[in-house]
C-alpha cells in the first residue's frame, strides 16, 4: 500500500464551482499535515497546514480524520488562478516529508 | 522562496561526469532537504540536514552525497551522472520548532544527463 495515495484527477470544473480533493495515508503515527499547490515547472508552495480540528483560510478548507486515516481540501468558488496540483504531504515521525502525487486541477471560464 | 536559492537552475551534462547542485537560504533554518521530482512518482526525499556536518540518507540517496560545512549552504553531488538521474530537483529548508513546521522549497535545479 503506497503511504500517500491522492486520485490524480485530472478535475475539471468551472470558474465558481465547490471542488473537493481526498487524500488517505497509511502510517498512523503520522503527526503532520500539510496540503502544497504546485503549478506547471514550478516549485511545491505551502498552501495550508491541516489541524486536527480542521481550518479554514478564505476559500479553502482542509479536514483531517485521523481515525480514517483520511485528508481532505475543499475549495470554494474556484477561481482560474486556482488551477495547480495540490499535493498532500504528510509528516511522520522524524524529519521525513512524504508526497502524495498531486491531484491536478484545472478552472474554466 | 525568496529566501532559497538553487544554483544551476538548469544543466545539460553527460553521463559519468561529476555534477554539483548548490542550495543556498538565508532563512538561517537549521533544516535542509533535498527532494527529486519525476513523473508517476511525485517528490523524493534523496538526502537531509539537520545541523552544519549533520547529514542524513533519504529514500533515494544512491548516488548521491550531500555535504554542509555552513548552515546557509547545502550541496548535493552527483559523483558519476547517470541518465536515471535525469529529474528536477528541489532544496528545502525548514525552521527548527518540530515537525509542525512546513518545508519551503526553492525554485528547483532541472537536471539532464545524455
Amino acid at each position: 500500500r503506497k503511504e500517500v495515495e491522492q486520485d490524480p484527477g485530472p478535475f475539471n470544473v468551472p470558474e465558481g464551482a465547490t471542488v473537493a480533493f481526498n487524500c488517505t495515508y497509511s502510517n498512523s503515527a503520522s503527526q503532520s499535515f500539510f496540503w502544497y499547490r504546485q503549478d506547471c515547472r514550478k516549485e511545491p508552495k505551502l498552501l495550508m497546514s491541516v489541524y486536527s480540528s480542521g481550518n479554514e483560510d478564505g476559500r479553502f478548507t482542509a479536514q483531517l480524520n485521523r481515525a480514517s486515516q483520511y485528508i481532505s481540501l475543499l475549495i470554494r468558488d474556484s477561481k482560474l488562478s486556482d488551477s495547480a496540483t495540490y499535493l498532500c504531504v504528510v509528516n511522520q515521525a522524524g524529519t521525513a516529508l512524504i508526497f502524495g502525487k498531486g491531484t491536478t486541477l484545472s478552472v474554466s471560464s | 522562496d525568496a529566501g532559497i536559492t538553487q544554483s544551476p537552475r538548469h544543466k545539460v551534462t553527460e553521463t559519468g561526469t561529476p555534477v554539483t547542485l548548490r542550495c543556498h537560504q538565508t532563512e538561517n533554518h537549521r533544516y535542509m532537504y533535498w527532494y527529486r521530482q519525476d513523473p508517476g512518482h511525485g517528490l523524493r526525499l534523496i538526502h537531509y540536514s539537520y545541523g552544519v556536518k549533520d547529514t542524513d540518507k533519504g529514500e533515494v540517496s544512491d548516488g548521491y552525497s550531500v555535504s554542509r560545512s555552513k548552515t546557509e549552504d547545502f550541496l548535493l553531488t552527483l559523483e558519476s551522472a547517470t541518465s536515471s538521474q535525469t529529474s528536477v530537483y528541489f532544496c528545502a529548508t525548514r525552521e527548527s520548532g518540530g515537525e509542525t513546521q512546513p518545508q519551503h522549497f526553492g525554485d528547483g535545479t532541472r537536471l539532464s544527463i545524455l
